[in-house]
């Protein structure tokens, strides 16, 4: 597609319960990343895949969540056992390039855990 | 490990005028890239000006420039004639470029408000 695509836009859910988040980045783009941004805070590293490579998985905050990207296009991030600390807005973002140049961000998934 | 450091949360300009938005870096590896990306109240983040550690000259985006000053590890943001638009988060960010994980690393970000 033109640009970064996450699903969905918006999800409330109860304490508890399992999520899933999508990330469709463009077309050829070989690095995928998704970083979390509590509320009037500024990017948190999560994980990052590059191509066939293992993921960096450095910033996952606990082993309640994971992710993983089939076919390395699409991106899925799952939380288990949500809890409202998980509540954020989750962004993925995309490059084609492992030097210099600008990485598309697409327009995020809020999270809301009640 | 790199770290980026904003360290002004706001800042208020008139429009108009310039302003610079700081940001410094640390890393001991010769080779990396600092960006700037806004984060406009809608939340989408918008890619601003990219810099090469290597880059001979500072980079400049129409009214974006990148005040770049290697000794001193800082990468500042200028922009000029703001307009009432500019109102918005900015981030400062930095990867390494020689590594095998390219992870982009944040600053926390400065509010930039522009006033009439």
């Amino acid at each position: 597609g033109a640009g970064v695509s996450q699903s969905p836009s918006n999800k409330v859910t109860e304490k508890g319960k399992d999520v899933e988040l999508r990330c469709d980045p463009i077309s050829g783009h070989t690095a995928l990343y998704w970083y979390r941004q509590s509320l009037g805070q500024g990017l948190e590293f999560l994980i990052y895949f590059q191509g066939n490579s293992a993921p960096d998985k450095s910033g996952l905050p606990s082993d309640r969540f994971s992710a993983e990207r089939t076919g390395g296009s699409v991106s899925t991030l799952t939380i288990q056992r949500t809890q409202q600390e998980d509540s954020a807005v989750y962004l993925c973002a995309s490059s084609s390039q492992t030097g210099g140049g600008g990485y598309t961000f697409g327009s995020g998934t809020r999270l809301t855990v009640v | 490990a790199q770290k980026i450091t904003q360290t002004q949360p706001g800042m208020f300009v008139q429009e108009k005028e310039a302003v610079t938005l700081d940001c410094t870096y640390d890393t001991s590896d010769p080779s990396y890239g600092l960006f700037w990306y806004k984060q406009p109240s809608s939340g989408e983040m918008i890619f601003l000006i990219y810099q090469g550690s290597y880059d001979q000259q500072n980079a400049t985006e129409g009214r974006y420039s990148l005040n770049f000053q290697k000794a001193r590890k800082s990468a500042n943001l200028v922009i000029s004639a703001s307009q009432l638009g500019d109102s918005a988060m900015y981030f400062c960010a930095m990867k390494l470029l020689n590594t095998g994980f390219q992870k982009l690393v944040f600053g926390t970000g400065t509010r930039l408000l522009v006033s009439p």
